[in-house]
């Protein structure tokens, strides 16, 4: 089956302790994307990339740092230094070129850090 | 103005009524237009597209893009309990394809 897997569902960390966040996916996508959602809001874009080896600072980068060594894989690492990295972590991916960027997500992993 | 408004409250409909959701959006974001719908706890699923003013049917959903206007709406026919969800409207950002997102409208079909 094609598709986006995020791993793990749940993650629990303590405050000060870098967490890295896994995201595969199947489709063959160009572009990969990781959002950030807070109860009450909507999806604030972290970071993206279109291409392997290039990526781009979202809205809300700093804190989190990412990676993209190969086609299918986007880890995120979530720094000490996010101030409030508890929240539902998204990623996406669409295909890249001309559009129409439909973007398609995994599961999600949700964040808890105490 | 955000890019992309979505300013209206929980939306309460009876089984089997329609239910209309709003979206607004600024001249920051291109023709491109999705609908995600988001159950409780779980990620964003996408319903509809639409890049060309009018309308757009898919089963129960329609999706209306008015480009003078700047908005795009979706109607859901027929609500099914299930249909209670968040649903998310989305545009593309001009010369790429980053998505703006709303913050997105809860809806809740009561049987």
């Amino acid at each position: 089956d094609g598709g986006i897997t995020q791993s793990p569902k749940y993650l629990f960390r303590k405050e000060g302790q870098n967490v890295t966040l896994s995201c595969e996916q199947n489709l063959n996508h160009d572009a990969m994307y990781w959002y950030r959602q807070d109860p009450g809001q909507g999806l604030r874009l972290i970071y993206y990339s279109q291409i392997v080896n290039d990526f781009q600072k979202g809205d809300i980068a700093e804190g989190y740092s990412v990676s993209r060594e190969k086609k299918e894989s986007f880890p995120l690492t979530v720094t000490s230094a996010q101030k409030n990295p508890t929240a539902f972590y998204l990623c996406a991916s669409s295909i890249n070129g001309q559009g129409p960027y439909e973007q398609y997500f995994g599961p999600g992993t949700r964040l808890t850090v105490t | 103005q955000k890019e992309v408004e979505q300013n209206s409250g929980p939306l309460s409909v009876p089984e089997g009524a329609i239910a209309s959701l709003n979206c607004t959006y600024s001249d920051r974001v291109s023709q491109s237009f999705f609908w995600y719908r988001q159950y409780s706890g779980k990620s964003p699923e996408l319903i509809m597209s639409i890049y060309s003013n009018g309308d757009k049917e898919d089963g129960r959903f329609t999706a209306q893009l008015n480009k003078a206007s700047q908005y795009v709406s979706l109607l859901i026919r027929d609500s099914q309990p299930s249909d209670s969800a968040t649903y998310l409207c989305a545009a593309t950002h001009y010369g790429n394809n980053r998505l703006a997102f709303g913050k997105g409208n809860q809806v809740v079909v009561i049987p």
